[in-house]
This record gives C-alpha cells, structure tokens and sequence, in this order.
C-alpha cells in the first residue's frame, strides 16, 4: 500500500535552515513526490516536484531557498535563509494508477 | 499568472446536492487536465476527481464514485463539481487544481489551486 509519512511538527530560527521529509512506503523508493506549503488560512501553493534521484522542478516563483533531495525511500524539503512566511504546513504528495496519495502534513514553526 | 477561483460552497442539509464551480485564468484551460481536492480537519487533503483536458475521461476517488462528477467548460474556463446525496463527512474546502502534466495524466502533481469554497453538510 502506497502510503507516505511526514513527521507531524518541525521547527527552526529565523534565518537559519530547516529538513522536512517525507518517507514512502516500503516497495515504492522509487516514486516521485511532489512537495507543497499551505500557509494559514490559504489554498495550498506547489512548491516542486522531486523525483528519486534528487532532481527537482520548482514552482513558478518559487525561490532557490526551497531545495529538494533523495535519499532510498525519503524525499527531503530543506528551506534556506528561513523568513517568517515560511510558517507553514508542508505536505508531500504522489500518485500511482488510480490513486492520488497525500501525506498527513509538517507544520513548520519559525521562532 | 494562474488563477483558480471556486465558489458554490456552502451550508446544504444531508441527502441534497450542491454543485461547485471553479474559473480558471491566465493559462490555456483546455489543454491541462484538471482535479479537485478537499481537505476536512478529520482526514486531511483527499483527491477527489480529474478530468481529462477535453472532458472524454474522468476519474474518481472509490469513496466517491457514483454520487460526484465532475465537468467543465472549456469555452468559458470553467471546471465543476457536481456532488449528490451529500454527507456529514462530504464536510471539507473544496480546491480546485490544475494538472502538471497538462494533457498527461499519466503524472498527478497539482501545480495551481484555488483558494477553496467551504461545504458544510448537516441538519
């Protein structure tokens, strides 16, 4: 069962850096994820799209401080120069035939 | 600039029915398949349906089928959302979202969504 899991809370200083992942279940190490942030109140925004191997295609607009990368079965989200816009829920996101999986969402803090 | 604009949402009784809208802008609707997807506090975000960019194929969500379908308009950019029979757990903010891969659906990553429209369903 395609199934992704995200810790349920994170949190980072102002400026500094922060590693969010996302870990596919077993058998599926190989699926693209897509990576999205959802700020209070608002429709999620597209961040990028990471396949396996660490390649990644960022949103319109979406600047570099957002960095995508793979390791095995993690998909990892790091945010650069962190600003306090960037409180947010990160969620991550794949497919397979019929299906459409999210996963159950990071909430950032910015301190 | 993309823009997606839902409405329809609102209070309705269960067992009604209530259909959505969402007005695409700033891209070639019909040439991007397009989603929608709901996100209710008890069980996260939940696709919901796409539809091929020339309306000849649809897809649902097991949970879903036979009491939501989904349409549009490529004339005037619209996509829509009719749902039946509706439930207390129908309950959510209704997004719609267009497809990366444009006319391929083979990929499903949605790269534009909407602000969203509340349904509320009950009594």
């Amino acid at each position: 069962q395609l199934v992704l899991t995200q810790s349920p809370s994170a949190s980072a200083s102002l400026g500094g850096s922060v590693k969010l992942t996302c870990s596919l279940s077993r058998g599926h190490s190989s699926y693209a994820i897509a990576w999205h942030q959802q700020q209070p109140e608002k429709g999620p925004r597209f961040l990028m799209k990471l396949n396996s191997d660490g390649s990644h295609t960022r949103g319109d607009g979406v600047p570099d401080r957002f960095s995508g990368s793979s390791s095995g079965a993690e998909r990892s989200l790091t945010i650069f120069s962190l600003e306090s816009e960037d409180e947010a829920d990160y969620f991550c996101q794949t497919w397979d035939t019929g299906i459409v999986v999210f996963g159950g969402g990071t909430k950032l803090t910015v301190l | 600039q993309v823009h997606l604009v839902e409405s329809g949402g609102g209070v309705v009784q269960p067992g009604r029915s209530l259909r959505l809208s969402c007005a695409a802008s700033g891209f070639t609707f019909n040439s991007y398949a397009m989603h929608w997807v709901r996100q209710s506090p008890g069980k996260g975000l939940e696709w919901v349906a796409v539809l091929s960019h020339d309306g000849s194929d649809a897809y649902y969500a097991d949970s879903l089928k036979g009491r939501f379908t989904i349409s549009r308009d490529n004339y005037n950019s619209n996509l829509y959302l009719q749902m039946n029979f509706l439930r207390a757990e129908d309950t959510a903010v209704y997004y719609c979202a267009r497809n990366l891969g444009g006319r391929d659906m083979a990929t499903i990553i949605f790269d534009s969504w909407g602000q969203g429209t509340l349904v509320t369903v009950s009594s």
